[in-house]
């Protein structure tokens, strides 16, 4: 079974700084790996998506990730965080398109002037 | 495009009553619906799977008799707490994939948050 964890359930950073969240994925296939967004009270709002194409993904408001098969790791970063950042985030992993996802944790990310 | 809404937004109910809560994509035929539960300061659970027309593969410890989902269309599908408890309170929150080039990608709801009296 698929499944990932995200290291550090709160993560704070200044802004400005950089935001480095990481999550390790367990799985027997090769993984569609995902970086989901929420905030308060609402939904998720997908960020990137690693579906073995390129291996640095490129998603929305300036984030990224890199899929590194030999660390099974799919760590988000961006390099100047704002205050806007501020959310709970949340990895996932599916085994195949169409198929649920799995989530983390989550992490929780505040942003500090 | 890709937009899923979720009605009602929120909803207070008595103990013993049912809920019907539903999950509709707005710009495209969701062939699989998920759907999701979401407690306080935690990560979402699985807790159903519906494909259009057929019948709701449910996770291993939700109740089918008290979670009733019907996905009776491509663009929507409901599910209803029976005889809902206060430890039925909750974020439910669903999403859907279809006919979309990113059939991988699962759109998310904005959630529906349930408190039971």
């Amino acid at each position: 079974a698929q499944s990932v964890t995200q290291l550090g359930s709160h993560v704070s950073v200044s802004e400005g700084a950089l935001v480095l969240l990481r999550c390790n994925y367990s799985s027997s296939v090769p993984p569609y790996l995902f970086w989901y967004v929420q905030y308060p009270n609402q939904g998720l709002q997908l960020l990137l998506k690693y579906t073995s194409a390129a291996t640095l993904v490129k998603g929305i408001n300036g984030f990224e990730a890199e899929f590194k098969k030999s660390e099974t790791s799919f760590h988000l970063t961006k390099p100047s965080a704002h205050m806007s950042d501020a959310a709970e985030y949340f990895c996932a992993v599916s085994e195949n398109s169409g198929y649920a996802l799995n989530f983390g944790k989550g992490t929780s990310l505040l942003v500090t002037p | 495009g890709a937009v899923v809404s979720q009605h009602p937004s929120w909803v207070i109910c008595k103990s013993g009553t049912s809920v019907k809560i539903e999950c509709r994509s707005l710009d495209f035929q969701a062939t699989t619906m998920f759907w999701y539960r979401q407690f306080p300061k935690q990560s979402l659970m699985l807790m159903a799977t519906s494909n259009e027309g057929s019948k709701a593969t449910y996770e291993q410890g939700v109740e089918k008799d008290k979670f009733l989902i019907n996905h009776a269309s491509l663009t929507l599908s409901t599910l209803t707490v029976t005889s809902a408890h206060p430890e039925d309170s909750s974020f439910y929150i669903c999403s859907a994939t279809g006919d979309r080039d990113d059939q991988e990608t699962q759109y998310f709801g904005p959630g529906t948050r349930l408190l039971v009296l």
